[in-house]
């Protein structure tokens, strides 16, 4: 089952702005990672924050964890054409090492 | 990093029949997945696959329906067996590394079609 919600289902933006979008979960957790997908490819591992973290920097990308809330945050600054594809969050529960829990996913398309 | 590759990266199957996906990958990943994407979905995890041992399936998910196999370190398969049009998807295998703290790498996934 489905441990992460993710909102906004969809998120249109144009070049140059920032693109915000948010995860929550359900049960404890070693860490939460950020995944992109484009098009009808494989997913791409983008960033992961441990349970003891609460922002993490990868070049444009600031992901942010607040436990007491069981939710996290994707930034991406500065947005590009190139950034458009689906994003998903997905946990890694306790005691279950790389058995991931997907999030249903953003899309987000930037526009030039 | 590590490289997944899969094979087939397509298929149009017939109903009824079975189809088995390839995956190989590097020396580095000591822990696979198979993961199913359904149309306009979020991943599923199907199973873990074991080496040289029967695969580990998740709720939902049966042998009998996904056989999966993991002769060696750097190779597994899945096989959808009996296909009908709700299994439809993509199917998607991962690895992670040893000593790594969770990250998974993905193959592009093989995207199956069942008429």
């Amino acid at each position: 089952s489905q441990q992460g919600e993710e909102d906004p289902q969809a998120l249109s933006i144009q070049e140059g702005e920032n693109a915000t979008m948010n995860c929550s979960y359900k049960t404890s957790i070693n860490n939460l990672q950020w995944y992109r997908q484009n098009s009808g490819r494989g997913l791409v591992h983008l960033i992961l924050i441990r349970s003891n973290e609460r922002e993490k920097h990868s070049g444009r990308l600031r992901v942010t964890l607040d436990t007491s809330k069981k939710s996290s945050s994707l930034l991406i600054t500065a947005s590009r054409a190139a950034d458009t594809a689906s994003y998903f969050c997905a946990t890694d529960q306790t005691d279950s090492w790389g058995k991931l829990q997907f999030g249903a996913g953003t899309q987000v398309v930037v526009t030039p | 990093s590590a490289v997944i590759s899969q094979k087939p990266s397509r298929d149009i199957c017939q109903r009824g029949t079975s189809l088995t996906i390839q995956c190989q990958v590097d020396s580095q990943v000591t822990m696979m997945f198979w993961y199913r994407q359904q149309p306009g979905q979020s991943l599923t995890l199907i199973a873990t696959a074991n080496q040289g041992s029967e695969a580990t399936y998740e709720s939902g998910f049966v042998i009998d329906k996904f056989p999966i196999s993991r002769p060696n370190l750097t190779f597994s398969t899945l096989t959808v067996s009996n296909m009908s049009p709700e299994d439809s998807s993509i199917y998607l295998c991962s690895g992670g590394l040893a000593g790594s703290t969770g990250e998974l790498f993905f193959g592009e996934g093989s995207r199956l079609t069942v008429l």
